[in-house]
């Protein structure tokens, strides 16, 4: 079974431009997180999905990030403008509602 | 609100040394605990879980064992191997919402 696919891996932008990360969660998955992992911290929740629906947003900085999960499968991570502050590795996971989560490989974002 | 304190590192042992990282938690209620794993290049994957008080959670090797009275979840493994080396992640899950909270994270590195 394919694990959580994450594109692209690696993305290097200057600062002020978009950027847009790619996840597909496993098959059959209906639960859907985006993680904002640090350099030397733990993975810290941005946004999770219940199929379509986000349920928890509250700590997704919404003046400069946007997400979407089209048709409860795929999700796109958006940051427009990317500032400095925002270089860090991009965690995608999915999970039947209440079971364990899969993490894919992550998105390292270098903003320079 | 809810929290994770693992202990610093980074760990450095000689192969078959033992391993302990210590994990404790602030949560109100009964929150699962998890230690994941996170390989050089690699994202996140789960190692072992313990649901509920004096719970023992193990998977190659290591182990964990639920205190709810010290809010503790230590890991251990008896002989750790270079392989092993990693950054281990001490997490907790509280309610329906399975939102992670991840400790800081304790790199370990294991010299032949």
């Amino acid at each position: 079974e394919a694990g959580v696919v994450q594109s692209p891996r690696y993305k290097i932008i200057e600062k002020k431009q978009p950027v847009a990360f790619w996840c597909n969660p496993i098959s059959g998955h209906n639960t859907l997180y985006w993680y904002l992992q640090n350099l030397g911290q733990g993975p810290e929740l941005l946004i999770r999905y219940e199929n379509e629906e986000a349920v928890d947003d509250s700590q997704l900085p919404k003046d400069r990030f946007s997400a979407e999960r089209l048709k409860g499968v795929d999700s796109t991570l958006k940051i427009q403008p990317a500032e400095l502050g925002d270089s860090a590795v991009y965690l995608c996971a999915s999970s039947y509602t209440d079971r364990e989560a899969f993490f894919g490989q992550g998105t390292r974002l270098t903003v320079v | 609100g809810d929290s994770v304190t693992q202990m610093e590192g980074p760990v450095t042992l000689s192969e078959e040394a033992f391993l302990t990282i210590n994990c404790t938690y602030t949560a109100t209620g009964y929150p699962s605990l998890f230690w994941y794993v996170q390989y050089p290049g690699e994202g996140l994957q789960l190692l072992l879980k313990a649901t509920k008080a004096d719970d023992k959670g193990s998977n190659k090797g290591f182990e964990a064992t639920y205190r709810k009275e010290t809010t503790s979840f230590h890991l251990e493994k008896g002989s750790v191997q270079v392989s092993d080396s990693a950054v281990y992640f001490c997490a907790l899950v509280r309610g329906s919402n399975y939102k992670l909270t991840f400790g800081k994270g304790t790199l370990l590195t294991v010299n032949p």
